[in-house]
């Protein structure tokens, strides 16, 4: 089976730019989760979806947003990107019992 | 103050040594702890998970957790270079909640 995909691995934006990501999970996850990680933070939760529904969220603004798909891919955006937003996004997909993570996107903001 | 305190290190051990890695939480309502492994460049991957506090044993690993303290540990046992890696704890409030609370993980180098 093949893992969890995210395109693009990096990518270079400048502030007040927007940037969408994109994540593939396993075959047959439903649910999709994305998390920002930074060396001062560490992983932070953003969003889940689940059959194409926002289920649970972090605390993070509303710059921040997501979608699922009918065939479960999944799409984060973030609007007017501040230098702040520089981080690896992570997308996971998970089974009953684990949560399975892509290699991520890491995004520099200049 | 973080939810999830976890020493950063860099913490660098001799190849065959017992490494100790170690969280501590304050939000009483986590009921589910897991260790995650991040090598560079790579998303991190499920160690171990357990939900009660005790000890829990997979191969070289094992998980503890002292819910009275609010303290986790993972142990590495004859630890190998291919362990060196960051570890990362995760917490959440029930099984099955995508909403993982992380530390900011553990740099290890195991030096052989």
């Amino acid at each position: 089976k093949a893992g969890v995909t995210q395109t693009p691995r990096y990518l270079i934006k400048t502030r007040g730019q927007q940037v969408t990501l994109s994540c593939s999970p396993i075959s047959g996850h439903r649910s999709v989760s994305w998390y920002q990680q930074t060396p001062g933070q560490g992983l932070q939760f953003l969003f889940e979806y689940f059959s194409e529904t926002q289920r649970n969220k972090g605390n993070f603004p509303g710059r921040f947003s997501g979608r699922q798909f009918s065939n479960s891919r999944s799409e984060m955006n973030v609007s007017t990107l501040e230098l702040g937003d520089s981080a690896l996004y992570l997308c996971a997909s998970r089974d009953q019992e684990t949560q399975y993570f892509g290699p991520g996107t890491r995004l520099l903001v200049l | 103050q973080k939810e999830v305190e976890q020493d950063p290190g860099p913490l660098s051990v001799p190849e065959g040594a017992i490494v100790s890695l170690n969280c501590t939480y304050s939000n009483s309502a986590f009921q589910y702890f897991m260790w995650y492994r991040q090598y560079s460049r790579k998303g991190p991957e499920l160690l171990m998970y357990t939900y009660s506090s005790g000890n829990k044993e997979d191969g070289r690993f094992t998980a503890q957790v002292d819910k009275s303290s609010k303290y986790i540990s993972l142990f590495i046992r004859d630890s190998q270079p291919s362990d060196s890696a960051t570890y990362l704890c995760a917490m959440s409030d029930a099984f099955g909640n995508e909403k993982l609370t992380f530390g900011t993980g553990t740099r290890l180098t195991i030096i052989p």
